[in-house]
């Protein structure tokens, strides 16, 4: 089955740096990949996705890139803020959005005023 | 966008006691729900794919008399954990899959006392 890898586990930056995480997947069937946020105690909120006949999205301050030939895909935060910080999840799944996903272990991310 | 609503945000229960959650796509249509878990600084665990009007699928290791989960309608998924134990303590996450994607719920913190 899929295995999906996230890293750093944790990363702090200074407000205004950028963040990026990094993720890799196993199945190489797998053609969907969204990336969620998620604050204490709330569920996880789509922020970006991307798929697998695209190489890059970008959405304001966030940007998401894929290579298929490697089978990595990283998000990218641009001048970030102190409510950037929230545990980030990448995830990885196959079909039309797929039936369900499996999720990297998460990124817990701290910017430092 | 879409919206899923989940009830209760948090729930203390004695040991042996039963507890439902509930999992409500607030405007659209959801014939499969899936449901989650997630231990503290953990990933999200799938638990089981809920199916409207047939019986769900249940991820290995899950015991599926012990989580029982009910697709009533289109927009109303429940999960009863039964006699609940100390070990049951969680985060209990649902999803739904809309046009959009897949939305998730604001969880369910669960403690068995």
């Amino acid at each position: 089955g899929e295995n999906v890898e996230q890293h750093p586990s944790t990363l702090s930056v200074q407000e205004g740096d950028s963040a990026v995480i990094k993720c890799t997947y196993s199945d190489s069937a797998s053609n969907y990949f969204p990336w969620y946020k998620q604050e204490l105690g709330k569920g996880p909120q789509l922020i970006i996705d991307i798929r697998s006949n695209v190489g890059e999205k970008k959405d304001q301050r966030i940007a998401v890139t894929l290579n298929k030939t490697a089978k990595h895909f990283s998000l990218h935060i641009t001048e970030t803020q102190p409510e950037d910080s929230a545990v980030y999840f990448c995830a990885a799944s196959t079909g039309n959005y797929g039936q369900n996903f499996v999720f990297g272990p998460g990124t817990r991310l701290s910017v430092l005023p | 966008g879409a919206v899923v609503s989940q009830h209760p945000s948090r729930v203390i229960c004695k040991s042996g006691t039963s507890v439902k959650i509930e999992c409500r796509s607030l405007d659209f249509q959801a014939t499969t729900m899936f449901w989650y878990r997630q231990f503290p600084k953990q990933s999200l665990m799938l638990m089981a794919t809920s199916n409207e009007g047939s019986k769900a699928t249940y991820e290995q290791g899950v015991e599926k008399d012990k989580f029982l989960i009910n697709h009533a309608s289109l927009t109303l998924s429940t999960l009863t954990v039964t006699s609940a134990h100390p070990e049951d303590s969680s985060f209990y996450i649902c999803s739904a899959k809309s046009d959009g994607g897949y939305t998730f719920g604001s969880g369910t913190r669960l403690t068995v006392v």
